[in-house]
């Protein structure tokens, strides 16, 4: 693994289903964030952990949760998805503090239908 | 509350310079970061700036203005894969990035 990697890549998703994106980091970075993309809205932040154990609401946090059990690992779940959930989801970790730039997965395309 | 603005979309020429401007609000300010992100891609890093002035790395330069809370990426001998958006970022009192829509950047023959 070198830097930041989301799974899957993309996925079609049955509203009401319950869903997991992952993302694994192997840059030791103490910060690591979820972001959805739409087009015309930008990246917007759904939920942040600033180290191992803790983590944060974001902007657009309703209907999302995360936990971060260990430095490199830092899952987000839709518990019921539902269709307004369509977007393309990008993982980023970065050392925290200032001037420390963000990394970005690849990011999960995920289509609720 | 907490904004950024910037163009949707500019159109410049192969071989020409552009400039996307940017400004911000912000709950205290820790920086401004420049990203690049081309079509179906993820974002990746351009530039931070956190004292007024230019940064100029190669093509590309930065441009802070802390009192107008204003910044610009500056492209210069534009090349066709440079066609992507880019997105303005500030970072905030509490080192939370945020982030503009993007400017979709074309670049015409």
């Amino acid at each position: 693994i070198a830097g930041i990697t989301q799974a899957p890549t993309s996925q079609i998703l049955a509203a009401g289903r319950r869903m997991t994106l992952r993302c694994t980091q192997d840059m030791r970075h103490n910060a690591m964030y979820w972001y959805r993309q739409d087009l015309g809205l930008g990246l917007r932040l759904i939920h942040y952990s600033n180290t191992a154990g803790t983590t944060g609401k974001g902007e657009v946090p309703d209907g999302y949760s995360v936990s971060r059990a260990n430095t490199d690992d830092f899952p987000l779940t839709l518990a019921s998805a539902v269709p307004s959930q369509t977007s393309v989801y990008f993982c980023a970790s970065s050392a925290r503090g200032e001037g420390t730039e963000a990394f970005f997965g690849q990011g999960t395309r995920l289509t609720v239908v | 509350g907490q904004n950024i603005d910037q163009p949707t979309e500019m159109t410049a020429t192969e071989g020409a310079i552009v400039q996307i401007n940017c400004t911000y609000q912000t709950s205290g300010f820790n920086g401004l970061f420049w990203y690049q992100q081309h079509a179906g891609e993820a974002p990746t890093f351009l530039s931070y700036n956190v004292l007024d002035g230019l940064e100029e790395k190669g093509r590309f330069s930065s441009f802070l203005s802390r009192s107008k809370g204003y910044s610009y990426l500056l492209l210069k001998e534009l090349q066709m894969k440079d066609s992507a958006s880019y997105l303005c970022a500030a970072l905030d009192s509490n080192y939370q990035l945020i982030w503009g829509a993007g400017t979709k950047l074309i670049i015409k023959p």
